[in-house]
């Protein structure tokens, strides 16, 4: 079973640029996650989705943070523009439902902003 | 915002000695996880514990469940410098339209010395 795919593993831009991240969650799995992780503290989240819709981003920056999942299956993750403190590993996961099953992470993007 | 906290923050113990994290949350739940995160990767489910559960054993490790303290313990037997890792409980948030968050707390960086 092929887990969880996140892209880029890596990035780094200036500050006031634009960057996506992509995920694609494993097949069939109905809830996508993404989660900001600063360095030494726990997972964030960030937005939720039950298939396509959204179910909960009352932490999501919405000013510079936006996200979408296409037709219920692969996600993105814009931030525009970012700031010093975006700095951080988004995470995604999925999981078959929400809260009732494990979540099954990617290996995340790690973002430095300059 | 968090929901569950863990203590002790950072723990350091030998080889051989048993490991023991806690987590404490704040509202009702209908499961406890724990997940391991290896420095730079993402996260692993180690085991799900359900609210109508009181103990739950997985290989070398024991969760507790004590839904009265709203908290959780998770005891790892037998350490290995294998199991040097970050340790994070989550739980699922319960809130209006019938999906469940779910929310990590800040962790806990176990590290296991040869």
């Amino acid at each position: 079973e092929a887990g969880v795919a996140q892209s880029p593993r890596y990035k780094i831009i200036e500050k006031r640029q634009s960057v996506a991240f992509w995920c694609n969650p494993i097949s069939g799995h109905a809830t996508l996650y993404w989660y900001q992780q600063i360095l030494g503290q726990g997972p964030k989240l960030l937005i939720q989705f039950q298939n396509n819709g959204v179910v909960d981003d009352s932490q999501l920056p919405k000013d510079r943070f936006s996200a979408e999942r296409l037709k219920g299956v692969d996600s993105t993750l814009k931030i525009q523009p970012a700031k010093l403190e975006d700095s951080a590993v988004y995470l995604c996961a999925s999981s078959l439902d929400f809260g009732k099953t494990e979540a099954f992470f990617g290996q995340g993007t790690r973002l430095t902003v300059v | 915002s968090q929901q569950g906290e863990e203590d002790p923050q950072a723990l350091s113990i030998q080889e051989g000695e048993n490991a023991t994290m806690n987590c404490s949350y704040k509202t009702s739940i209908n499961n406890l996880q724990w997940y391991r995160q290896n420095s730079g990767r993402g996260l692993v489910h180690l085991i799900l514990i359900r609210s109508n559960e009181r103990e739950k054993h997985s290989g070398r490790l024991r969760v507790t469940l004590d839904t009265s303290k709203k908290s959780s313990s998770l005891l790892i037997t037998a350490s290995r410098a294998a199991d040097t890792a970050s340790y994070f409980c989550a739980t699922d948030d319960r809130f209006s339209g019938g999906y469940n968050k779910l929310i990590f707390g800040a962790g806990t960086r176990l590290a296991v010395h040869p």
